[in-house]
């Protein structure tokens, strides 16, 4: 267990509203990241941080923003939510391990835009 | 050609099979490899990490063929608790940074 948590698991908005979603973590790890889930579609990276106030962008950044402004919440907002972003929503961290990289997610959140 | 390929399946196989599944990759720097598990409405869990020698865990097998740009996961004697989808991940450090790139999955479903 990697003490990943999300907020909220579920939601329901519609088009047009601004969103933002929570990941918080509780062991200190310096990397966390976003990914959106669909079907027909492997997991996409949205947006990722490698500390503190750095932040870069995943293959599907547009749409999306992020803030990580204490090691331990990694915020991503949708400015004005549109059909499209309707995904399933994961939050991973990742620690190093021989060189690697292992990946841990949080138990993602649903979002639904009407 | 996609960076990571899968076959999505299903793979519906009885109790007690062996089943295995292949991944591909086309980025010949890739520098390290994973399977994860993923049941349904579910977060990805991980599975095991593919290291160049192959490695084992119980009932499960991951190999790495650098040469041919594949990752396989066998599973021995099949239980009806190992069906869900299996996703493949591939890891690529670029720029001081990991890129990380993740298959679409392949689902298993174990019959009784």
């Amino acid at each position: 267990d990697a003490g990943i948590t999300q907020s909220p698991r579920h939601k329901v908005t519609e088009t047009g509203t601004p969103v933002t979603l929570r990941c918080h973590q509780t062991e200190n790890h310096r990397y966390m990241y976003w990914y959106r889930q669909d079907p027909g579609h492997g997991l996409r990276l949205i947006h990722y941080s490698y500390g503190v106030k750095d932040t870069d962008k995943g293959e599907v950044s547009d749409g999306y923003s992020v803030s990580r402004s204490k090691t331990e919440d990694f915020l991503l907002t949708l400015e004005s939510a549109t059909s499209s972003q309707t995904s399933v929503y994961f939050c991973a961290i990742s620690e190093p391990a021989g060189g690697s990289y292992e990946q841990y997610f949080g138990p993602g959140t649903r979002l639904t835009v009407t | 050609r996609k960076e990571v390929e899968q076959d999505p399946g299903p793979f519906n196989v009885p109790e007690g099979a062996t089943v295995a599944f292949n991944c591909t990759y086309s980025n010949s720097a890739s520098q390290s490899f994973f399977w994860y598990r993923q049941d349904c409405r579910k977060e990805p869990k991980l599975l095991m990490s593919v290291y160049s020698s192959g490695n084992e865990d119980g009932r499960f097998t991951a190999q790495l063929n650098r040469a041919s740009q594949y990752i396989s996961l066998l599973i021995r004697d099949s239980k009806l608790s190992d069906s869900a989808t299996y996703l493949c991940v591939v890891n690529l450090l670029s720029g001081g940074y990991q890129k990380v790139t993740f298959g679409i999955g392949t689902k298993l479903q174990v019959i009784p």
